[in-house]
């Protein structure tokens, strides 16, 4: 059980398009998920956190319009990157928390890597 | 603002020997968790272990256990009789106890497992 997906696994896109990715809980309620941002050897950062139904909370340095999130239902919830340029290319995570669960556990997607060309 | 450092950027140990990841944290919460996670080259994110802070005990699971030294905002991996399958990024992590926070991570530590 808690199984995570996110959906593209990998894009590939043109500077000045919008790309969006699907963060979905298989087999669980999601009352939050978060949205990470991984450089190249480098480590998670926490870009933001929503909650269904409601507006998302972005960390400091995290602009809202470019990365919008949408948490529209219990088990899926959408970033989609604005205006994407190459300093956007990363591999995005997605982790979801069952409100339910013992101990508030988050379980994560398998990340999805944005090129921008 | 917490924070999570792990200065030990690689380590390298020998299959089935034992190593231990650093980690040291700041925070002025008295309830948080912390966590150690494992990434490996397909990068999807594996727990390892946690540890509740108002817990005195050392998590333990398996071949992975921590020692949690909370006055000195330190907790430590121990991986015992390494596998060649450990070889991976560790991440140690830590969160607010409520659960409605996002996770802080290290730096990580790139585990190497000589054959």
């Amino acid at each position: 059980g808690a199984v995570v997906s996110q959906h593209p696994s990998r894009v590939i896109c043109k500077s000045g398009t919008s790309v969006k990715i699907e963060c979905r809980s298989l087999d669980f309620q999601a009352t939050t998920m978060f949205w990470y941002r991984q450089f190249p050897k480098q480590s998670l950062m926490l870009m933001a956190t929503s909650n269904e139904g409601s507006k998302a909370t972005y960390e400091q340095g995290v602009e809202k319009d470019k990365f919008l999130i949408n948490h529209a239902s219990l088990t899926l919830s959408t970033l989609t990157v604005t205006s994407a340029h190459p300093e956007d290319s990363s591999f995005y995570i997605c982790s979801a928390r069952p409100g339910d669960f013992l101990y508030n556990e988050q379980f994560f997607g398998p990340g999805t890597r944005l090129t921008v060309l | 603002a917490q924070t999570v450092t792990q200065s030990q950027p690689e380590m390298s140990v020998q299959e089935a020997e034992t190593v231990t990841l650093s980690c040291t944290y700041d925070t002025s919460e008295s309830d948080y968790y912390l966590f150690w996670y494992k990434q490996p080259p397909s990068r999807q994110m594996i727990l390892v272990i946690r540890q509740e802070a108002y817990k005195q005990q050392n998590a333990t699971e398996n071949r992975f256990s921590v020692n949690f030294q909370k006055a000195a905002k330190s907790f430590s991996l121990k991986i015992s009789d390494s596998q060649l399958g450990d070889a991976a990024m560790y991440f140690c992590a830590y969160r607010f106890g409520g659960g409605a926070d996002g996770l802080t991570f290290g730096k990580g530590t790139h585990l190497i497992i000589q054959p």
